[in-house]
């Protein structure tokens, strides 16, 4: 079975300061890693991805992701959090077969505050 | 256009009706998807279609059906449904590529509302 796991149900930061949302996988093979963040009645929105390469990929809005094979994590960071960065997090890993389904975590929200 | 767009945005609807929730990508995009999101849940698939073919229907009721006209448009059309059915339906596209590598594009949803 493949799977993702995000460790905490919310997480709290003050604006300026780093931030690190969690995962943990469990995927055979090569593991496929991606993060989304979903804003308030909005759709998900791409944040970054792993595939190969370079442990520590860069995304969007300042995100980035570390991969961590020896302790199957894929953590999300920021240097320094923005109250505009508030929102629902979630960690996924496509399940492969004949057509490929994203399958997510339970999903972290993200309050910052001033 | 690198925008999934989903009509309505908000749908209201009795037990007894019939609508249709729409979507339609002009990415080029060969995959379409339908997910189902409870409130401060995670998105459940519903329904997957590879080159407009349904690859992955993931045991949902045939009040639910989905139907893929062209490479660009995905439906999801509603018949008899219950108030637990009420959920924001997101629509996402994506690449086809081995091992599901890519990443998906997501519409902002409908919020549909059984009475």
């Amino acid at each position: 079975a493949q799977s993702v796991a995000q460790p905490e149900d919310q997480v709290n930061v003050a604006e300026g300061n780093p931030l690190t949302v969690k995962c943990t996988y469990s995927v055979s093979g090569n593991p496929y890693l991606f993060w989304y963040v979903q804003y308030p009645n909005r759709g998900l929105q791409f944040l970054l991805k792993y595939i190969t390469g370079d442990n520590l990929v860069k995304g969007s809005y300042g995100f980035e992701a570390e991969f961590n094979k020896s302790q199957t994590s894929f953590h999300l960071k920021k240097p320094s959090a923005l109250v505009s960065d508030s929102a629902l997090y979630f960690c996924a890993a496509p399940f492969t077969g004949t057509a490929s389904k994203l399958t997510f975590g339970t999903g972290t929200r993200l309050q910052v505050t001033l | 256009d690198t925008e999934v767009t989903q009509t309505p945005k908000h749908l209201v609807m009795g037990m007894t009706n019939k609508k249709s929730l729409k979507c339609e990508q002009h990415m080029g995009h060969r995959a379409m998807y339908w997910y189902k999101q409870k409130a401060k849940k995670p998105p459940e698939l519903m329904f997957v279609y590879s080159y407009e073919k349904l690859s992955i229907n993931e045991s949902v009721p045939s009040r639910f059906s989905p139907e893929c006209p062209n490479s660009s448009l995905l439906n999801l059309h509603l018949h008899a449904l219950q108030p637990e059915d009420s959920a924001l339906y997101l629509c996402a596209s994506s690449q086809v590529r081995a091992g599901g590598a890519d990443s998906y594009t997501f519409g902002s949803g409908t919020r549909l509302t059984v009475v």
